[in-house]
């Protein structure tokens, strides 16, 4: 069955990095895009980007356009997403999604990992 | 920027109610539509795609309509395992956006 793992919770220092990985198995990697989702605590849904699964291009929301790379690594089945520059304001739960369309990169997500729980703190 | 707009943002229902969601979005998107079901402490699910297709597996009590710049979820029959929140989800092209949410209480 499809599934997406991601990585442990991270406590980052405001300024600092932090690398969010998401390993897939279950379905063809490099056939399906996925994209990041963050949700801040308490608050609804927003989406960061996506990575195609079969092209690695990205695209990104505005927002994150100077601060944030997706890539993957066909091999493992694994993505990651790289976040810069961090504040406060980047504490929330990131999930990475799987679009339900093969060879689409904007689709309906179909399949979530678990989240990851970033939180920003001095 | 491209809004989806949701509403209400809560509601308080009783079990057996029908119970209607509205989403609008701020310029057309076609059917590229979804909604999602998030429980307390949960991962969103899927219920529907492409405005009205029922997600596999997902309870026929909920259905949904729309085109363009209108939509709606609908729950029949209202039960307490559909206490969440509930969010519309537009994928038609670049920026992807959600709405804000609608918290359905019982």
């Amino acid at each position: 069955q499809v599934q997406l793992v991601q990585s442990g919770r991270e406590v980052k220092s405001p300024g600092a990095s932090v690398k969010i990985s998401c390993k897939t198995s279950g379905f063809p990697f490099d056939t399906f895009s996925l994209n990041w989702v963050r949700q801040a605590p308490g608050q609804g849904l927003e989406w960061v980007g996506w990575i195609s699964g079969y092209s690695g291009h990205t695209n990104y929301a505005e927002k994150f356009q100077n601060r944030v790379t997706m890539t993957r690594d066909a091999s493992t089945g694994t993505a990651y997403m790289d976040l810069r520059s961090l504040t406060s304001d980047d504490t929330a739960v990131y999930y990475c999604a799987r679009v339900g369309t093969s060879y689409h990169s904007a689709g309906y997500l179909s399949d979530w990992g678990q989240g990851t729980l970033v939180t920003v703190s001095s | 920027d491209m809004e989806m707009t949701q509403s209400p943002s809560s509601l308080s229902a009783s079990v057996g109610d029908r119970v209607t969601i509205t989403c609008r979005a701020s310029r057309g998107i076609g059917t590229f539509l979804a909604w999602y079901q998030q429980k307390p402490g949960k991962v969103p699910s899927l219920l529907i795609h492409t405005t009205s297709t029922l997600q596999s597996g997902v309870s026929p009590r909920f259905s949904a309509t729309g085109t363009g710049t209108d939509f709606s979820l609908t729950i029949s029959n209202l039960h307490p395992e559909d206490v969440a929140t509930y969010f519309c989800y537009k994928y038609d092209r670049a920026p992807l956006a959600f709405g804000g949410g609608t918290k359905i209480q019982i």
